[in-house]
């Protein structure tokens, strides 16, 4: 079945510092999805991603989609303690099902 | 987007007991769901809840274990049947409205067995 991975698992940045998680899936993908969950709390949708290549910005947060539709990033530019949380990516594949990667937990240091 | 009330919020049970936990969506909803997320871990899908007819579970989740109910659009139950510390976790219900392809979760309910 489809597989999807995230790496690192954790991340330690000092605030002000540059912050990137990777996805990788094992089949191409209709689109993949970044989802944020803050500590204690549950997952927020933050971006989709649907074209090869295609590169999204919200504020500090840069979102790529790879060309081949099988590894996406998330890069935070001069990381805040807000953005400290997990940080989850959720690839839907061919069988329409929605594979939500390992997660990478943020941990912004003051 | 929705705004889903989950309940309880959280839970102590033992060991051998069910619970039930109950998504309220202020909206009708075509599609619900139910996921599993232990500690530290990702999400992993138990099921989704189809209204008025039986649940579709994923690989690893049967029906005995998960009942689920969806009598309508707005809202569905996930019952933890024979509970083990092994179901410790935190339970979460989401949401796909129509025409679009994102999800909305509930706040959880994080169930601790002893």
């Amino acid at each position: 079945g489809q597989q999807v991975m995230q790496i690192p698992q954790y991340q330690h940045v000092q605030e002000g510092e540059d912050f990137t998680t990777y996805c990788n899936s094992s089949t191409t993908l209709s689109n993949i999805q970044w989802y944020k969950q803050r500590p204690g709390g549950h997952p927020v949708f933050l971006i989709q991603l649907v074209k090869s290549g295609e590169v999204k910005k919200q504020k500090r947060l840069t979102f790529q989609f790879g060309e081949a539709k099988k590894n996406s990033s998330l890069h935070i530019t001069a990381t805040q303690t807000t953005d400290v949380g997990t940080y989850f990516c959720a690839g839907r594949g061919s069988a329409r099902q929605l594979t939500f990667g390992s997660g990478t937990q943020l941990t912004v240091l003051p | 987007s929705a705004v889903i009330s989950q309940k309880p919020s959280r839970d102590i049970c033992q060991r051998g007991t069910s619970l039930t936990i109950q998504c309220q969506v202020d909206s009708q909803v075509t599609m619900m769901f139910w996921y599993r997320q232990q500690p530290g871990q990702s999400l992993t899908l138990i099921a989704t809840a189809n209204q008025g007819s039986e649940a579709t579970y994923e690989s690893g989740f049967v029906i005995d274990k998960f009942p689920i109910s969806r009598p309508n659009l707005t809202f569905s139950t996930l019952t933890v049947s024979n509970m083990s510390p092994e179901d410790s976790s935190i339970y979460l219900c989401s949401v796909r409205e129509a025409g679009a392809n994102v999800l909305t979760f509930g706040a959880g309910s994080r169930l601790t067995v002893l």
